[in-house]
Parts: structure tokens; sequence; C-alpha cells
């Protein structure tokens, strides 16, 4: 699986846009990105997943650059609940992801009141 | 549903224990997973399960062995504890229908197991 950066930390307003950036410069054609966040004491949360469209649910969307070497994760109106640490995760599908995912340090966004 | 339960949620073992993590998931999911994740880092993949009978082992297995004798429960074992598996350990599943489509494989973690080894 291709590896990802991701900034450390990130600060963010209540009620604004949460925009977190992740680098994949080594993805594969067949790899997708997947976002997940970790409240803090929780287990994981899946949030978006997407292999080369931008993607959008009820919780973010998801931009991936054309060349899919970085994309975005946005919180439209980010809220305190949404303090967390945030990982972007790159992976291929080939045996349903079996062998689990691989979380790094991940972004510990703070939203501020 | 009550998802992917844990227990305990929390545990104090001596040095040289053994003890076994519980978890149980009501999804019906074929694959389950055990991490651990240590202070300020990511979550590392210790065992995974394709289904009832089948087990593997993942990033960090040693000191830890694991079965599946149902789709619904996956037990994790600590022989012998040690200081190094002073940890949070989390269980998780996914659903996998081999040729589906093969977008999601969302996983679906439980609350966690604080364990101590002292």
């Amino acid at each position: 699986d291709a590896k990802t950066t991701q900034p450390t930390s990130m600060d963010c307003a209540e009620g604004r846009a949460a925009n977190l950036p992740c680098n994949h410069s080594t993805i594969s054609g067949n790899e997708y990105v997947y976002w997940y966040r970790q409240i803090h004491s929780q287990g994981p949360q899946y949030i978006i997943h997407g292999l080369k469209n931008n993607e959008t649910n009820e919780m973010a969307s998801l931009i991936i650059t054309e060349d899919r070497k970085s994309s975005t994760l946005i919180l439209p109106h980010a809220t305190l609940r949404d303090t967390a640490v945030y990982y972007c995760i790159v992976r291929g599908v080939s045996g349903g992801g079996a062998d689990g995912l691989t979380f790094g340090k991940g972004t510990h966004l703070i939203i501020q009141p | 549903n009550a998802g992917v339960t844990q227990t305990p949620k929390f545990r104090i073992l001596k040095i040289g224990q053994s003890m076994t993590l519980q978890c149980t998931q009501d999804m019906n999911h074929n694959y389950m997973y055990w991490y651990r994740q240590d202070p300020g880092m990511g979550l590392k993949l210790i065992y995974y399960s394709v289904g009832a009978g089948i087990t593997d082992k993942g990033e960090v297995p040693n000191g830890y062995n694991v079965s599946r004798s149902t789709t619904e429960d996956f037990p994790l074992r600590l022989e012998l504890a040690a200081p190094s598996q002073t940890s949070v350990y989390f269980c998780a599943s996914s659903y996998f229908l081999a040729g589906g489509r093969p977008t999601s494989y969302e996983q679906y973690f439980g609350p966690g197991t604080r364990l101590t080894v002292t």
C-alpha cells in the first residue's frame, strides 16, 4: 500500500470548513483513498473513501487531485465534536482488504470555539 | 445492532499472567481484525480472520494467539503478558463479498480494551 503524509496537527474555528490535506505521491492506479477519524479514547470511525472522482457523503467531502497524488478531506461546518485524529489511508482492494488497514500518526484536528 | 463489542474495557495484568480479550460482532461480517495502539501512535494489525476457522498473522503477532470458531466471535489471547503489551486493543470487522464491488471494505471498530501490564 502507498505511503501517506499528513500534517501533525491543525486548528479550525467552529462553524468554518476544515480542510485536511494528505499526500500520497506513490499511489497506484487500483488504490483507493480512505479517511477514518478517531475521537479521543474511542475506536476509529470510517468517514469516506474514493478512487479518482470527488466524493461526498453526510459527514464530509473528499477531493482527489487529477494526478491522484494528493487529496483533501473537507468537513464543511466543523463543530467541537469533530475534534479528533484524522487518518488518511491508501490501499488496494484485492482480497477485500483482508490484511487490514495501515494507520500512520494522522492529523490531530482541534476545533476552536 | 450493537455493532462490535469488546470486553473488558480495562484490565491490569501482572507480568507473566495470561488473559483473553473478547470481541463479538452482530453484523454478520466475515472479516475480523485485532489492532493495538500504543500512546501517540497509529494502529498496528495483530491478527485477522477472513472467516470461521481461518486466521492469519498481521504486522505484530508475537505474544498473541487468536481463534475464530464462529462468525461472531474473535477472541485474542495473551500468553505470558509483558510490559511491552501495555496498549489499547481494538477489534474491528468488515464484510467482503467475493466478486462484489471492491469499493468499500469499511471497517467497524469496537470501543477498545485498555490493558496495562506491570
